[in-house]
């Protein structure tokens, strides 16, 4: 069975990084193939997603954001790590992490998500 | 605003059938068979519904269809229920930089 888990602050002030966790388990992100992605969806608002990290280590970044998020994983703790800097109120959102099969680009299992409200 | 373009909102009465678009360009809907449809509900995560233009997932009824012509991706709901009712995006991969794109979600009411 997947399951993925959000973790992290709930509420972070202007200026400084947000740092999320994600914990999952049922699949192992050093498999051929294997990605997870975060995404992000302020409140009453659409879905964007923001990067992914790859089975191989490979990354990619919404260019939007590219200057201020990093995804890391820790294969060994099945864990993938969002850190997004100089965070402003309109990062205030519920951020999730998904499983993403990396050629297909499609995110067949989510976590609950996350929300981050940022505010001094 | 949202790089796919959906509409706001759509109704339907139980039973019958609804169509939801999903307008992209060629650089993602047109090029590439990377489309995939999210149901979400209030609260809730979205949950995979279509991916790959046409592909269902297990476990998803055989109601929900998906189809793609030209730079338009659509999601058909057939028999609508009571709990089709929720928000839907259409998502695609796009060969620029951004890699991934949604829509901006189209709710659902079913009257």
């Amino acid at each position: 069975q997947v399951t993925l888990r959000e973790s992290g602050p709930a509420q972070v002030e202007p200026k400084q990084t947000l740092r999320l966790t994600c914990s999952f388990s049922g699949f192992s992100l050093s498999t051929s193939g294997m990605s997870v992605s975060w995404i992000r969806q302020p409140p009453g608002k659409a879905l964007e997603w923001l990067g992914r990290i790859d089975w191989d280590d490979d990354k990619n970044y919404n260019t939007s954001l590219r200057t201020r998020l990093t995804i890391s994983k820790d294969t060994s703790r099945n864990q993938v790590v969002l850190t997004l800097t100089n965070v402003d109120p309109v990062d205030t959102a519920t951020y999730y992490c998904a499983r993403m099969w990396a050629a297909w680009y499609y995110f067949d299992y989510w976590g609950q998500g996350t929300l981050v409200t940022v505010s001094s | 605003q949202s790089a796919l373009t959906q509409p706001a909102s759509v109704s339907g009465s139980p039973g019958q059938s609804i169509t939801i678009s999903c307008t992209g360009t060629s650089s993602d809907v047109g090029t590439y068979n990377l489309v995939s449809w999210y149901q979400q509900h209030p609260g809730k995560a979205p949950k995979l519904m279509i991916n790959e233009v046409t592909k269902r997932p297990s476990g998803i009824s055989n109601r929900f269809s998906g189809s793609k012509s030209g730079n338009t991706a659509s999601l058909t709901i057939s028999g609508l229920q009571a709990e089709d009712e929720a928000d839907y995006y259409c998502c695609s991969y796009t060969g620029t930089s951004t890699y991934v794109v949604f829509g901006g979600g189209t709710r659902l009411t079913v009257l």
